[in-house]
C-alpha cells in the first residue's frame, strides 16, 4: 500500500476552516483514501473516504485531484471539540483490511 | 446508534500472568479487528478476524496472542504471558464490508498495565 505523509501537527483558532493535506505519491489504482480522528484516550473514528474528486459528509470534505497523489481532508468551522489527531490512510480491500496508521497530524484549535 | 463496547476499561496484572480482553461487536457486522497503541505511539494492528478464523495477522501477533469468538457476540483477545512491554491500550473494532468500502468501528478500548 501506498505510504502516507501528512504533517505532524497543526494549529488553528475556533471558528476557522483547518484544511490538512495528505500526500500519497505511490497510491494504486484500486486504493481509496480513509481518514480517521482520534481523541486521546479513546479509539479512532472514521471520519470519510473517497477515491477522486470530493466526498463531503455532514463532518467533513475530502479533496482528492485527479492525480490521487494527495488529498486534503477539509473542516469546516472547527471548535475546541475537534482538537485530536487525525490519520490520512490508504486502503485496499485486495490487500486486506488491515488499518495501517502512521502517526497522523495533531490538531490543535485554541479559543 | 450502534456500538463496539469492551470490557474491562482498565486491566493491571503481573508479569508471566494470562489475561484475556473482551469485546462486543456490533451485532450484524462480520470481520474483527484487534488493534494496540502503546502509549505515545501510533496505533497498530494486531489480527483480523472473519468467518471463525483468523484471516490476517501482524508481526507482533505471535504465539502469545490468541484471539477467540466464544459465542455469537463475544470476541476476545487472550495474552498467555504478559510482559512489561505488553502494556498499551488495546482497541477491538468490528466491520462490514461493502466492495471498497470498510469503516471500522472502534471500541473505547482496554488499558492493559502489566507489572
Amino acid at each position: 500500500l501506498a505510504k502516507t505523509t501528512q504533517p505532524i501537527s497543526m494549529d488553528s483558532y475556533e471558528g476557522q476552516e483547518v484544511n490538512i493535506t495528505c500526500s500519497h505519491n505511490n497510491i494504486a489504482t484500486n486504493d481509496y483514501i480513509t481518514w480517521y480522528q482520534q481523541f486521546p484516550s479513546q479509539g479512532p473514528r472514521f471520519i470519510i473516504q473517497g477515491y477522486k474528486t470530493k466526498v463531503t459528509n455532514e463532518v467533513a470534505s475530502l479533496f482528492i485531484p485527479a492525480d490521487r497523489k494527495s488529498s486534503t481532508l477539509s473542516l469546516p468551522r472547527v471548535s475546541l471539540s475537534d482538537t485530536a489527531v487525525y490519520y490520512c490512510l490508504v486502503v485496499n480491500s485486495n490487500s486486506g483490511y488491515a488499518l495501517n496508521f502512521g502517526k497522523g497530524t495533531s490538531l490543535l484549535v485554541t479559543p | 446508534e450502534p456500538e463496539v463496547t469492551q470490557t474491562p476499561s482498565h486491566q493491571v496484572t503481573q508479569m508471566g500472568q494470562e489475561v484475556i480482553l473482551r469485546c462486543v461487536p456490533i451485532s450484524n457486522h462480520l470481520y474483527f479487528y484487534w488493534y494496540r497503541q502503546i502509549l505515545g505511539q501510533k496505533v497498530e494492528f494486531l489480527v483480523s478476524f472473519y468467518n471463525n478464523e483468523i484471516s490476517e495477522k501482524s508481526e507482533i501477533f505471535d504465539d502469545q496472542f490468541s484471539v477467540e469468538r466464544p459465542d455469537g457476540s463475544n470476541f476476545t483477545l487472550k495474552i498467555r504471558s504478559t510482559k512489561l512491554e505488553d502494556s498499551a491500550m488495546y482497541f477491538c473494532a468490528s466491520s462490514e464490508i461493502r466492495d471498497n468500502y470498510n469503516e471500522q468501528f472502534f471500541g473505547p478500548g482496554t488499558r492493559l498495565t502489566v507489572l
